[in-house]
């Protein structure tokens, strides 16, 4: 079947500006995370949802991002204000939370901040 | 929370030879642990992954161990080859608690040298 999408793929945005990235998910798989990866790093956690709990939001690193989960499937992570430091890829991953615990990784949006 | 600790950080290896990365974690109550692998450009893909009812797990020419005891894992490549240099991340979660959140070490750049 089909696996986790995200776009857009690339998008190259200026400084100042708003900027939403959206994820879907794997049909039925009730986890879903938000990463970040810049060049040569490791993955950053960045906010967590599971089922009709609470997000997890603690890895968000200002208050420019955030994110919503609508109808427990498709993500909008948005940049608000972006600054050059946002540049980064942005990986959304999901699983399900029975059962088989594999994250399956979208293939990322890469976002770069003029 | 949850912390998991990887080391090292780069590693290089002649092709043939064997590469061992290692994780600790500080959750006792972390049960799965998996290994994801990330080559250039790519998605993080999980290769293997260990839950805590055993003490290793085999496939091919990977394979992880866990020490619950002392709270660490670690992958085991044998024989290696070029094709396995890569970007290798461990992870460690308890997938069915309220904070199901999986945590991922800082990775490894393993380097296989032809």
């Amino acid at each position: 079947g089909a696996g986790v999408s995200q776009s857009p793929s690339n998008k190259v945005t200026e400084k100042g500006k708003d900027v939403e990235l959206r994820c879907d998910p794997i049909s039925g798989h009730t986890a879903l995370y938000w990463y970040r990866q810049s060049l040569g790093q490791g993955l950053e956690f960045l906010i967590y949802f599971q089922g009709n709990s609470a997000p997890d939001k603690s890895g968000l690193p200002s208050d420019r991002f955030s994110a919503e989960r609508t109808g427990g499937s498709v993500s909008t992570l948005t940049i608000q204000r972006t600054q050059q430091e946002d540049s980064a890829v942005y990986l959304c991953a999901s699983y399900q939370t029975s059962g088989f615990y594999e994250q399956y990784f979208g293939p990322g949006t890469r976002l770069t901040v003029t | 929370g949850e912390n998991v600790e990887q080391h090292p950080s780069t590693l290089s290896v002649q092709e043939g030879d064997s590469a061992v990365i290692k994780c600790t974690y500080s959750d006792s109550a972390s049960n799965y642990f998996p290994w994801y692998k990330q080559e250039l450009g790519k998605r993080p893909q999980l290769i293997i992954d260990i839950r805590s009812n055993v003490g290793e797990k085999k496939d091919q020419r990977i394979a992880v161990t866990l020490n619950k005891t002392a709270k660490h894992f670690s992958l085991h490549i044998t024989e290696t080859q070029p094709e396995d240099s890569a970007v290798y991340f461990c992870a460690a979660t308890h997938p069915t608690s309220n904070t199901g959140k999986l945590i991922f070490g800082q990775g490894t750049t393993l380097q296989v040298k032809p």
